[in-house]
C-alpha cells in the first residue's frame, strides 16, 4: 500500500492522559498536514510540515498538541492531557508541492471518557 | 460567515438522475478548488479539483468553478446507490496553498 497511513486507527483514553498518533505520508511527498473532523463538520486545519520543518499552526491548536516530523518523512500529533472535547477523528494528509491535491490516510479515531 | 457554506441536505436523488452539489466560499483571492468525498465512517477522498473558470470533466462527475461569484459545484450524472456519501468542498486560502478550508459538506443519498 503506497498511500498515507496512520496509526492507531483507533483509541479510547480516559481524560487527562496523553496520546500521541503516527502518520507516514505517501513516500515521495514533502507536505504533510494534520486535521481534525468531528461529527457533522468538515476537516479543521491543525498544522503544516514542509519537509522537517512546521510553518503553520492553527491559532486554534492549545498548547496541549504538538506534533514533530524530525526527519522529514513520519510525523507525530501527540495531545497532552486530553479533554472530552478532542474526542474528534484525527486525519492526516500529504501532497507533493505547492498546490498539489492532499491525499488522506485513514484517519485515527480518538474517544476521551 | 462560514468561510466555506454547503447545503447539508440530505440531497435525495433516484438512481439514474444528476445529482447537483453546490459550494460558496468568501475568500475572494482562493485560488484551487476541490471536491472530496466521504462515506460514514471513513477518511475524505478525492474526486476532483479544478483552478480555472468553466467546467472540468472525469468520467460522471463534472466541476463548475465561477471565481467571480464565488461559486463552485459538482454534478454527478448517472447517479448510483454507491454515490451516496458525504462531500466535501474545499478551497485553499488566498497567500498560499499551505491547508485547506472545508465546508460541511452535503449529505447524498441515491435510492434505487
Amino acid at each position: 500500500d503506497t498511500g498515507v497511513s496512520q496509526d492507531p486507527r483507533h483509541k479510547i483514553t480516559k481524560r487527562g492522559q496523553n496520546v500521541t498518533f503516527r502518520c507516514d505520508p505517501i513516500s515521495e511527498h514533502n507536505r504533510l498536514y494534520w486535521y481534525r473532523q468531528t461529527l457533522g463538520q468538515g476537516p479543521e486545519f491543525l498544522t503544516y510540515f514542509q519537509n522537517e520543518a512546521q510553518l503553520e499552526k492553527s491559532r486554534l491548536l492549545s498548547d496541549r498538541f504538538s506534533a514533530e516530523r524530525p526527519k522529514g518523512s513520519f510525523s507525530t500529533l501527540e495531545i497532552q492531557r486530553t479533554e472530552q472535547g478532542d474526542s474528534a477523528m484525527y486525519l492526516c494528509a500529504s501532497s507533493s508541492g505547492q498546490a498539489e491535491t492532499q491525499y488522506f490516510g485513514p484517519g485515527t479515531r480518538l474517544l476521551v471518557l | 460567515q462560514k468561510e466555506v457554506e454547503q447545503n447539508s441536505g440530505p440531497l435525495s436523488v433516484p438512481e439514474g438522475a444528476i445529482a447537483s452539489l453546490n459550494c460558496t466560499y468568501s475568500d475572494r483571492g482562493s485560488q484551487s478548488f476541490f471536491w472530496y468525498r466521504q462515506y460514514s465512517g471513513k477518511s475524505p477522498e478525492l474526486i476532483m479539483f479544478i483552478y480555472s473558470n468553466g467546467d472540468k470533466e472525469d468520467g460522471r462527475f463534472t466541476a463548475q468553478l465561477n471565481k467571480a461569484s464565488q461559486y463552485v459545484s459538482l454534478l454527478i450524472r448517472d447517479s448510483q446507490p454507491s454515490d451516496s456519501a458525504t462531500y466535501l468542498c474545499a478551497v485553499t486560502p488566498s497567500g498560499g496553498y499551505n491547508k485547506l478550508i472545508f465546508g460541511a459538506g452535503t449529505r447524498l443519498a441515491v435510492h434505487p
